[in-house]
C-alpha cells in the first residue's frame, strides 16, 4: 500500500538557518506529492505540491522537488523565520483515489 | 470566499454522552473528508464522501462513530456514546471535482471527553 515516511522531529533552528525536512514515499505508479503546514491551533494548509516527476513545488520561500528515482520529496527553505514554526506534513495522493496518505508530521521550532 | 467551516470549535463532554460535530465544506466542492488527530496516532482518515455518498469508511474506529452527509453543504460526525479515548482534534476537509487532489481543511473541533 501507499506510505509516507518523514524525518522525525522535533527540529529546532535559529532564525535564518537552512531547513531540510526529509520525506520519502512508497506507492505504485505516479502519485501526486504534497507538503501541508499546520500552525498552532489551526487546520492543515497546503504549502506546495508537485504532480509529476522532476516537478518543483514552491511557495513562501519553501521548495520541494519530486524525485522519482529516490522516491523523495524533501522540503527546503534557505532562510527560516520565527513565523515558520509549525508542524509540516508530507502527503501523497494516488490517481483517482482522492484520499491523502500523510506522514507523521515534523515539528519545526525557529528561535530568534 | 469562506473556507471549510466546523462547529463547535471546542467541545467538553462527559463519558457516555452523544457528541455531534458539524462541517460545512467549501461551496462547489464535491468530496468531503473527516480526520482525527492525536499525539499518539497522528492524522487518521475516518471517512470520505464523494457527491454526498460515503466511499470509504474503513477508518471509522467502531460502531460508536457514524457520519452523514445529507446534502452537498453539510456533514455531521456523531459519537454515541463517547469515551475518554475519543478525545482528539477532529478535522473536516473538502476538495473540488476539478483538480480534486488538493484538500482544504477546516480549523478543527477540539473534543475532550471526561
Amino acid at each position: 500500500g501507499n506510505s509516507v515516511t518523514q524525518m522525525e522531529g522535533p527540529v529546532t533552528l535559529s532564525e535564518e538557518a537552512f531547513l531540510t525536512i526529509n520525506c520519502t514515499y512508497t506507492a505504485t505508479g505516479y502519485p501526486s506529492l504534497f507538503w501541508y503546514v499546520q500552525y498552532p491551533g489551526e487546520g492543515l494548509q497546503l504549502l506546495l505540491k508537485a504532480t509529476k516527476a522532476d516537478d518543483k513545488g514552491s511557495n513562501k520561500g519553501f521548495e520541494a522537488t519530486y524525485r522519482k528515482e529516490t522516491t523523495s520529496f524533501h522540503l527546503e527553505k534557505g532562510s527560516v523565520q520565527v513565523s515558520d514554526s509549525a508542524v509540516y506534513f508530507c502527503a501523497l495522493s494516488r490517481g483517482s483515489a482522492r484520499q491523502l496518505t500523510f506522514g507523521s508530521g515534523t515539528q519545526l521550532t525557529v528561535l530568534p | 470566499d469562506a473556507g471549510v467551516i466546523q462547529s463547535p470549535r471546542h467541545e467538553v463532554t462527559e463519558m457516555g454522552q452523544e457528541v455531534t460535530l458539524r462541517c460545512k465544506p467549501i461551496s462547489g466542492h464535491n468530496s468531503l473528508f473527516w480526520y482525527r488527530q492525536t499525539m499518539m496516532r497522528g492524522l487518521e482518515l475516518l471517512i470520505y464522501f464523494n457527491n454526498n455518498v460515503p466511499i470509504d469508511d474503513s477508518g471509522m474506529p467502531e460502531d460508536r462513530f457514524s457520519a452523514k452527509m445529507p446534502n452537498a453543504s453539510f456533514s455531521t460526525l456523531k459519537i454515541q456514546p463517547s469515551e475518554p479515548r475519543d478525545s482528539a482534534v477532529y478535522f473536516c476537509a473538502s476538495s473540488p471535482a476539478e483538480g480534486g487532489e488538493t484538500q482544504y481543511f477546516g480549523p478543527g473541533t477540539r473534543l475532550l471527553v471526561l
